[in-house]
């Protein structure tokens, strides 16, 4: 069984650009959570994403945001990037029917030059 | 609001050391307790889990008892390998049937020496 799969691998941007991230998630999984891990900041909470809507999000400003798909596939969009936005961005899925296990991918390493 | 807590690392042993990270949180409620691995390079693999008080989670030679009375979750392996050096992060999650947001630790950095 495939897991969590996120694309691209690697990102460059620079300050003021826009990025979108993608996450699949595992089949059968309805929702999609991204988490940012910056240096020396720790994983911090996104989104979270089931059945095409928001659920809940995290302490970041609205330029995060991010939509699922029919599919359960999501987008992550960081507009307006900033030095800061630098981090690895990672996607979880879960099957959300009462459960409480997230399974991550391998992440997208954003670089804001 | 919720939290967790773990000790600082580096933690850096020989191989076959006993390993302890101790893990403890701040909660309303019964959250789940999770350990999560980071290997060099990768994204985050779920290591092991507990849902209940005085349930042990356990995989690879880890374990984790979830203890309610002293609010921690410590993880422990009898004999640590150079391969199980890494970033190990201790987490809970909790909400309405427990599909909410993780919550991390800080991490603790794990190096084993032959």
């Amino acid at each position: 069984e495939a897991g969590v799969t996120q694309s691209p691998t690697h990102l460059i941007k620079t300050r003021g650009q826009q990025v979108t991230l993608r996450c699949s998630p595992i089949s059968g999984h309805t929702s999609v959570y991204w988490y940012q891990q910056a240096l020396g900041l720790g994983l911090q909470f996104l989104l979270w994403y089931d059945e095409g809507e928001e659920r809940n999000r995290g302490n970041f400003p609205p330029r995060f945001s991010g939509r699922q798909f029919p599919n359960y596939s999501s987008e992550l969009n960081v507009n307006a990037l900033e030095l800061e936005d630098s981090a690895l961005y990672l996607c979880a899925s879960s099957t959300g029917q009462g459960s409480d296990t997230q399974y991550f991918g391998p992440g997208t390493r954003l670089t804001v030059l | 609001g919720d939290s967790v807590t773990q000790m600082e690392g580096p933690v850096t042993l020989s191989e076959e050391a006993f390993l302890t990270i101790n893990c403890t949180y701040t909660a309303t409620g019964y959250p789940s307790l999770f350990w999560y691995v980071q290997y060099p390079g990768e994204g985050l693999q779920l290591l092991l889990k507990a849902t209940k008080a005085d349930d042990k989670g356990s995989n690879k030679g880890f374990e984790a008892t979830y203890r309610k009375e002293t609010t921690s979750f410590h993880l422990e392996k009898g004999s640590v390998q150079v391969s199980d050096s890494a970033v190990y992060f201790c987490a809970l999650t909790r909400g309405s049937y427990n599909t909410d947001k993780l919550i991390f630790g800080t991490g603790t950095r794990l190096q084993v020496f032959p």
